[in-house]
């Protein structure tokens, strides 16, 4: 986990409310990605970034949204909490080398929010 | 659509014995395959890559086939031990995802001493 940090590591918000998680690395690495963990579902990306301002979606990306202001820091913010969305977030991130960059990706120690 | 398929079932196996984890896709031709460690309540560790243009792979009591006809890579742990029990992930990824990986849901190892 060292370099990348989550925070808060825990929360529990009600539904209908907004909830911002943060994501900070401090390897100055380029892409940074965003994954909720589900039993069953295993890893899913929702959503990643390859720079400063630049995002894209994965492929649970309804209900969710990102922000990227810093090379260091990648926000997730869920506008309107669902019960659909406890589930265990991680942020990742990986170096971008050239073409053939193979992204071995380093995580968090991710961020467990309930929805009640 | 793309699919990843490792051992639904846990793997439990006595020390000292080689232990041998599948991930299975179908629909998908990766560039690479990499492999990852998760621990209970952490995030997953990095391991091995192997490439499509490469068989095997190996560190230390860890080897890695990947084998893009049968579209299989196998992971092996030999000379297993009570702190190799984790859940071990597959991810495959391509040169025109731009990082994005596509995850197999894991299998847990149990080593028992």
């Amino acid at each position: 986990d060292a370099g990348i940090t989550q925070s808060p590591r825990h929360k529990v918000t009600e539904t209908g409310t907004p909830v911002t998680l943060r994501c900070h690395q401090t390897e100055n690495h380029r892409y940074m990605y965003w994954y909720r963990q589900d039993p069953g579902h295993g890893l899913r990306l929702i959503h990643y970034s390859y720079g400063v301002k630049d995002t894209d979606k994965g492929e649970v990306s309804d209900g969710y949204s990102v922000s990227r202001s810093k090379t260091e820091d990648f926000l997730l913010t869920l506008e309107s909490a669902t019960s659909s969305q406890t589930s265990v977030y991680f942020c990742a991130i990986s170096s971008s080398g050239n073409s053939g960059s193979t992204h071995e990706q380093y995580f968090g120690p991710g961020t467990r929010l309930t929805v009640t | 659509s793309q699919k990843i398929e490792q051992n639904s079932e846990a793997l439990n196996i006595q020390e000292g014995k080689t232990a041998t984890l599948t991930c299975n896709y179908t629909n998908y031709s990766p560039a690479y395959l990499q492999w990852y460690r998760q621990d209970p309540g952490r995030g997953p560790v990095f391991l091995l890559l192997i490439r499509e243009n490469e068989k095997e792979k190996r560190k230390e009591r860890l080897k890695v086939t990947f084998d893009t006809t049968l579209k299989q890579s196998l992971f092996h742990i030999t000379a297993s031990q009570p702190a190799d029990s984790a859940t071990y992930l597959c991810a495959l990824g391509s040169f025109n995802q731009g990082g994005k990986l596509i995850f197999g849901q894991g299998t847990e190892l149990s080593v028992k001493p």
